[in-house]
């Protein structure tokens, strides 16, 4: 059964600081892995990674693929109070990428 | 649309009823998804249609739910005999399908609560 597990599940941090929140995963025929940022209801889409050791930035956030090892980071650096929010990592699998697998997530809260 | 829109954002039902949840998904995406997230869970997959027709079903917990997408666009999940452990947000995803669409852009979701 394909499976996603996120670390660590609650973080807390001061506004400034970088964080590095841990994806790790098994299923079958990987075809990509996802990351999404949900502050009330709708997750929304950050990155997806589908090749290993290519990382992929947006801003402060950046994120990195490792298939042999099986997992991904996502970082997120000089940390503000609107990053706070649940961060969802997900893998596409036998399934194709269509069917998601989602880990419980990270509830990130950064304090002023 | 510009986005994918749920109706409605808050349900309360009484143990026993029935209950239907409406997606209105991004126009032009052929690919439509629902999801299920308990409180401090992750999303959980339910369905996904891929035109008018389920794809994969195998989420669905049993068979007092049911999806439909008649036309290929809006879609109604229905729970029938609803039960206090289908409290949840019901969320919909929809993509444009397709091999490499595996991007979902999900809506706010439905928050069912079943006393």
């Amino acid at each position: 059964e394909d499976k996603v597990v996120q670390s660590p599940l609650s973080l807390v941090v001061h506004e400034g600081d970088t964080v590095t929140l841990n994806c790790s995963y098994e299923v079958t025929n990987f075809r990509s892995l996802l990351w999404y940022k949900q502050e009330k209801k709708a997750p929304t889409f950050l990155f997806m990674l589908t090749s290993s050791g290519i990382e992929k930035k947006s801003g402060r956030l950046s994120s990195i693929l490792d298939k042999k090892e099986l997992f991904s980071i996502l970082n997120i650096t000089a940390t503000q109070t609107g990053d706070s929010a649940i961060y969802l990592c997900a893998v596409g699998g036998v399934q194709g990428a269509q069917k998601l697998v989602f880990g419980q997530g990270t509830r990130l809260t950064i304090n002023p | 649309g510009a986005g994918v829109s749920q109706t409605p954002s808050n349900k309360v039902t009484e143990k026993g009823k029935y209950v239907e949840l409406r997606c209105d998904p991004i126009s032009g995406h052929t690919a439509l998804y629902w999801y299920r997230q308990s409180l401090g869970q992750g999303p959980e997959f339910l369905i996904y249609f891929q035109g008018t027709g389920a794809a994969d079903d195998s989420g669905l917990p049993n068979d007092r739910f049911f999806a439909v997408r008649p036309e290929g666009s809006v879609s109604t999940l229905k729970i029938q005999r609803t039960e206090r452990g289908d409290s949840a947000v019901y969320l919909c995803a929809s993509s444009q399908g397709g091999a490499g669409a595996n991007v979902l852009t999900f809506g706010a979701g439905s928050r069912l609560t079943v006393l």
